[in-house]
Parts: C-alpha cells; sequence; structure tokens
C-alpha cells in the first residue's frame, strides 16, 4: 500500500494525442516530483514542486508540461510525445525541512506512444 | 555535484547465501544516503536511509548497510538472501542544500535469488 497514488497505471498514446498522467499524495507532504525511468538509465528528475511552486525542471521538453494545484495533486501533461518518451513516470512527495527528507514513491504510470 | 556508482548490475546469489550489493558515493557535502528497492511493475520502496546518526544503518526485511567516509561507500548487505529478496535495488544520494530534496540514483542493481 502506498502513500502515493498514480492514475492511470498503464497509457498507451499516438504521438498526436494530449493526456495527463495525475498524482496524488496523502502523507500531508509539501513537495512532490517527477521522475522519468527508461530501461538502462538511471532515473532522471524531471520536475520538482516545493510548496506548489516549482523549483527544478531538468531541460525537459517543453511537450511535457507539469502542473500542480494544491500540495496533494501533481499532473504531468503530455502532447505530441515522441517514441522514445515510452517510460515509467514515478510520482513522489516529501517533507521538506526535515532530517532526511526521504522521498516516497508511487508505483509509477507505464507511458508507451506509438 | 553528486552522483552514485553501483558496482554490478546484476548480482546472483543462492538462497541463504550473503547478500551484497555495493554502492560508492560523491558529493562534496556531507551526504543523505538511500537504498530502494524496486519489485516487478512497481514503484521505489524504501529500504534504509543514511542521515549522520549512526554509520551502521538497519533497514526493512532484514537488509543493513554501513556508511564508510573514508571509502565513500554505502554498500547494503543482507546475511541470508530469501527468493522475495529478488527484485532491483537503487542506491541514491540527496544533497542537503536547496528547498527540496533532489535524490540522485544510481544505475540499479538486479539481484537474483537461486534454489
Amino acid at each position: 500500500e502506498t502513500g502515493v497514488t498514480q492514475t492511470p497505471r498503464h497509457l498507451v498514446m499516438g504521438m498526436t494525442n494530449k493526456k495527463s498522467l495525475k498524482c496524488e499524495q496523502h502523507l500531508g507532504h509539501n513537495a512532490m516530483y517527477w521522475y522519468k525511468q527508461s530501461a538502462k538509465k538511471p532515473l532522471e528528475l524531471m520536475f520538482v514542486y516545493s510548496l506548489e511552486e516549482r523549483v527544478e525542471n531538468n531541460s525537459v521538453p517543453s511537450r511535457f508540461s507539469p502542473e500542480c494545484p494544491n500540495s496533494s495533486h501533481l499532473f504531468l501533461h503530455l502532447h505530441t510525445l515522441q517514441p522514445e518518451d515510452s517510460a515509467l513516470y514515478l510520482c513522489a512527495s516529501s517533507q521538506e525541512r526535515t532530517a532526511g527528507n526521504t522521498i516516497y514513491f508511487g508505483e509509477g504510470s507505464w507511458l508507451t506512444v506509438v | 555535484a553528486q552522483s552514485v556508482t553501483q558496482l554490478g548490475s546484476h548480482v546472483s546469489v543462492s538462497e541463504g547465501a550473503l547478500v551484497l550489493l555495493r554502492c560508492n558515493y560523491s558529493s562534496s557535502v556531507p551526504p543523505y544516503l538511500f537504498w530502494y528497492v524496486q519489485y516487478p511493475n512497481q514503484g521505489l520502496q524504501l529500504l534504509l536511509k543514511y542521515t549522520s546518526a549512526a554509520t551502521l544503518v538497519k533497514g526493512i526485511n532484514g537488509f543493513e548497510a554501513e556508511f564508510k567516509k573514508s571509502e565513500t561507500s554505502f554498500h547494503l548487505t543482507k546475511p541470508s538472501a530469501h527468493m522475495s529478496d529478488a527484485a532491483e535495488y537503487f542506491c541514491a544520494v540527496s544533497d542537503r542544500a536547496g528547498t527540496a530534496s533532489k535524490l540522485t540514483f544510481g544505475t540499479g542493481t538486479r539481484l537474483q535469488v537461486t534454489l
């Protein structure tokens, strides 16, 4: 059981589609993250939101657009993706300014771009 | 800048044998260090973390890791492997600065447990 839930778990989309990934955390945290996990590559940090403000954007292409309407919800809007964007997208959350700042992950959304 | 190196992308042990997964880090500041496990088709689950309170850290499922500053290492061990330990294990380092934690992950080690 996880305190971070992601929907959908699986998504297949065409290169011209627009879709969104949703994440909700039930842990009372104030920071949320999107990571990308591709085969044979380290997990890549995409975006970080702290207190609902984006504090990190790691040179992610504009076809990925994050949205954080409140501290419990995080979206990743997807638009005109490429096949190489197929990956597992992991949402995570943490409580800032606490020792250790453990990051808790959801189970991920598997994205296939066709 | 910080980085993590995990030696060995695949490790195979027999059930009941010692598990040793290696992790070396590089960090310009005293680090926080983490081990996460990922079972098939699941997200990452925290096994244990080092936050400078004690160099030997005990985690869930019988795993532990020892922080060795002189060797810049944080190897993960378990005395006796179980079939259910088969998974991918990720070592990660976090900086202590900034407004939000940012984990830098290693490339992962896939643990296989055989009968």
